[in-house]
């Protein structure tokens, strides 16, 4: 158990739906990564928030929005979904919000678009 | 963008002999690499890095080199054992962006 937690661990939904997922930092972390990861591809880095701040940003479509709470949850929202959103999100939590540091990931949550 | 490459998609090895993964990155900024391993279903798992002032890191059968000058790490496990079976995927940080390659998928045959 890395001390992760994402939920839900699956959803179910339409295209054109809206969904959002959830993420349980470990006790301590505050930085929070979201990733996703399409059938058998690698893990595509989307967003980082660092204590409520968004730190860096990847390959993330403007239908999707993320946001770190003070409690330093944070929520990944996707929205207007397409049938090739379908994919495994991934949340990573680490201490420190540079480098030199593991990040520890979550269940991920699989999400299809039907 | 691909900053982060692993071009083998599978290896196949066998048990006791060694495995060698192998990872290339073109952004010189980043300064700290990591490799994660992943079961099916699961989230990826930590399991050893290195930072860009050392050239070796080791930690038990797993040694990750890195070579800057060429902007390649690998990751060696020694003796494989079928219990490493699993999709490895290197990363590369900068100032918490977080890259990661496509992965390999290491089949270790009894």
């Amino acid at each position: 158990d890395s001390g992760v937690t994402q939920t839900p661990k699956h959803l179910i939904t339409a295209t054109g739906q809206r969904v959002t997922l959830r993420c349980s930092p470990r006790s301590g972390d505050l930085s929070v990564y979201w990733y996703q990861q399409s059938l058998d591809q690698g893990l595509q880095f989307l967003i980082q928030y660092y204590n409520g701040e968004e730190r860096a940003k990847g390959n993330i479509l403007e239908r999707f929005s993320a946001q770190q709470f003070p409690d330093l949850h944070s929520e990944l929202n996707l929205s207007s979904l397409e049938l090739g959103d379908s994919a495994l999100y991934f949340c990573a939590s680490s201490v420190a919000g540079g480098g030199n540091t593991e990040a520890f990931f979550g269940q991920g949550t699989r999400l299809t678009v039907v | 963008d691909q900053q982060v490459k692993q071009n083998s998609p599978s290896l196949s090895v066998q048990e006791g002999r060694i495995s060698i993964l192998n990872c290339d990155y073109t952004n010189s900024m980043f300064d700290y690499f990591l490799w994660y391993k992943k079961y099916p279903a699961e989230g990826p798992t930590f399991l050893i890095s290195i930072s860009s002032i050392k050239d070796k890191n080791e930690d038990g059968r797993f040694t990750v080199f890195l070579n800057k000058s060429a902007k390649h790490l690998s990751l060696h496990i020694v003796p494989s054992q079928p219990g490493d079976s699993a999709v490895y995927f290197c990363a590369a940080t900068t100032l918490g962006d977080m890259r990661f390659g496509a992965g390999t998928r290491l089949t270790v045959k009894p």
